[in-house]
């Protein structure tokens, strides 16, 4: 049983495509995540959603949308995808709201390759 | 605003020997410390978190870390590596906001502990 899922595990496109990465916890956490990480392993995070609301928004292009259905799933969406968006993107999550002391469950990531 | 520096890119280490992994960190408030494990090609897993409780931190595999405010550190420590070890480690600090309400964990830029045989 996997914790977090995130589908497609592999991603490659052309420049100017759009394209979406699905993420889903059974977990039954409130708090999803999507972080970012470069060729240099450096991890940043991008968005934080808690029970389908916004609450991190980090400096993020906004040809990226993320979207919440439900307190299960979060999805990222891109826009007119650019050499520089390739790059691991990892979903995780979290039981609480706050978060500060709560532990993550990461996602095994989406490798993002674009053209 | 807080930050994290782990002082080292690779450690190299022989297998049964020690690990010594540092983590610096700047906080303006009390920090939560984590420490994340990389495998490639896998996500991130919890090695171990300080949260205000006992500053010495066991976690799992045998890995544990000392959280010193007076040093602002918080080093990853193994008494004996094993070839299994060899992976990223992230160390992560946490921070409550100063307005309060959300929190955004700021990681390191990651020390790759590298285990000869």
């Amino acid at each position: 049983d996997t914790a977090v899922s995130q589908t497609p595990k592999y991603l490659v496109t052309q420049m100017g495509n759009d394209k979406s990465i699905k993420c889903e916890q059974n977990l039954g956490h409130d708090t999803m995540y999507w972080y970012k990480q470069d060729s240099k392993k450096f991890l940043k995070i991008m968005f934080s959603y808690n029970n389908k609301e916004l609450i991190i928004n980090e400096t993020v292009p906004n040809r990226f949308s993320p979207k919440s259905p439900d307190k299960a799933h979060l999805n990222l969406h891109i826009n007119s995808l650019e050499l520089g968006d390739s790059a691991v993107y990892f979903c995780a999550s979290s039981r609480g709201a706050s978060g500060r002391t709560d532990t993550q469950y990461f996602g095994p990531g989406t490798r993002l390759t674009v053209l | 605003a807080q930050s994290v520096t782990q002082l080292d890119s690779h450690v190299s280490v022989s297998e049964g020997t020690p690990v010594l992994l540092r983590c610096n960190y700047s906080s303006s408030y009390s920090p939560s410390l984590f420490w994340y494990v990389q495998h490639p090609n896998k996500g991130l897993q919890l090695l171990l978190k300080y949260t205000s409780a006992a500053t010495l931190v066991k976690g799992i595999n045998g890995f544990e870390a000392e959280f010193k405010k007076s040093e602002t550190s918080f080093h990853l420590t193994k008494p004996s590596a094993h070839m299994s070890d060899a992976a990223e480690y992230f160390c992560v600090v946490s921070d409550v906001a100063p307005s309060g309400g959300s929190y955004i964990p700021t990681f390191g830029r990651g020390t790759s502990l590298i285990v000869h045989p």
